[in-house]
């Protein structure tokens, strides 16, 4: 099972801010690995939206943002948007595990 | 721009094998040789699962699993065809799930496949 918790679901109207959290333990995200966060619209593979806690690839709109503290991490959508309507999963690597690992994901929805 | 195209999914029975490849293309300043390359998979209606990966060359090649699939899934790859392989025996019906190819880079992983759909039933 999943040793990254997630919310199981957020929702916003459009324009609101909404966030997902991340919760892991002191062997991967309180240790000394990034957490990174794919967006996963159903039907299609994941795409990278943060790594290394807070940089976007290019491409990704500055609407999304990744912070971290101890061992937890965010992710804030700001300006919800339809097209945000998907999937939303962290990632770190665990020392213990000799792993990488996922959070258990969150669904958003634009109300 | 970096492609990754999996392919060999289908339907097994169980305890049977079968073998995924993914071929790999589009590479501009870092290519299939510099990459780690990993399996992650998505049971139906699951989250995401990482598989194992394969390190570069440069970094000995070596693989490591999760604990699910240690022991009967092995992971390899041939730099001459910038293809990726995952290799599964013995499989179980919880092996279920569309696979994903991706690269890796600092332990993120910046490109992915469409996925291959691996199902086990009687």
């Amino acid at each position: 099972q999943s040793v990254l918790t997630q919310p199981p679901s957020v929702s916003g109207a459009p324009g609101q801010r909404v966030t997902i959290s991340c919760t892991g333990s002191s062997s991967n995200i309180g240790a000394i690995y990034h957490v990174h966060w794919y967006q996963q619209v159903p039907g299609t593979a994941p795409k990278l939206l943060i790594f290394d806690d807070s940089n976007r690839p290019s491409g990704v709109p500055d609407r999304f943002s990744g912070s971290k503290s101890g061992t937890s991490a965010s992710l804030a959508i700001t300006g919800l948007q339809a097209e945000d309507e998907a999937d939303y999963y962290c990632q770190s690597y665990d020392r213990s595990l000799t792993a990488s690992v996922f959070g258990t994901g969150t669904k958003v929805t634009v109300l | 721009e970096v492609q990754l195209v999996e392919s060999g999914g289908g339907l097994v029975k169980p305890g049977e094998s079968l073998r995924l490849s993914c071929a790999a293309s589009g590479f501009s300043r870092l290519g299939f040789t510099d990459f780690y390359m990993t399996w992650v998979r998505q049971a139906p209606g699951k989250g995401l699962e990482w598989v194992g990966h394969i390190k570069n060359i440069r970094d000995g090649g070596t693989t490591e699993y999760a604990a699910p699939v240690k022991g009967r899934f092995t992971i390899s790859r041939d730099e001459s065809k910038d293809t990726l392989y995952l290799q599964m025996t013995s499989l179980k019906s919880e092996d279920t799930a569309v696979y994903y190819c991706t690269t890796e880079y600092f332990y993120y992983f910046n490109h992915w496949g469409q996925g291959a759909l691996v199902t086990v039933s009687s």
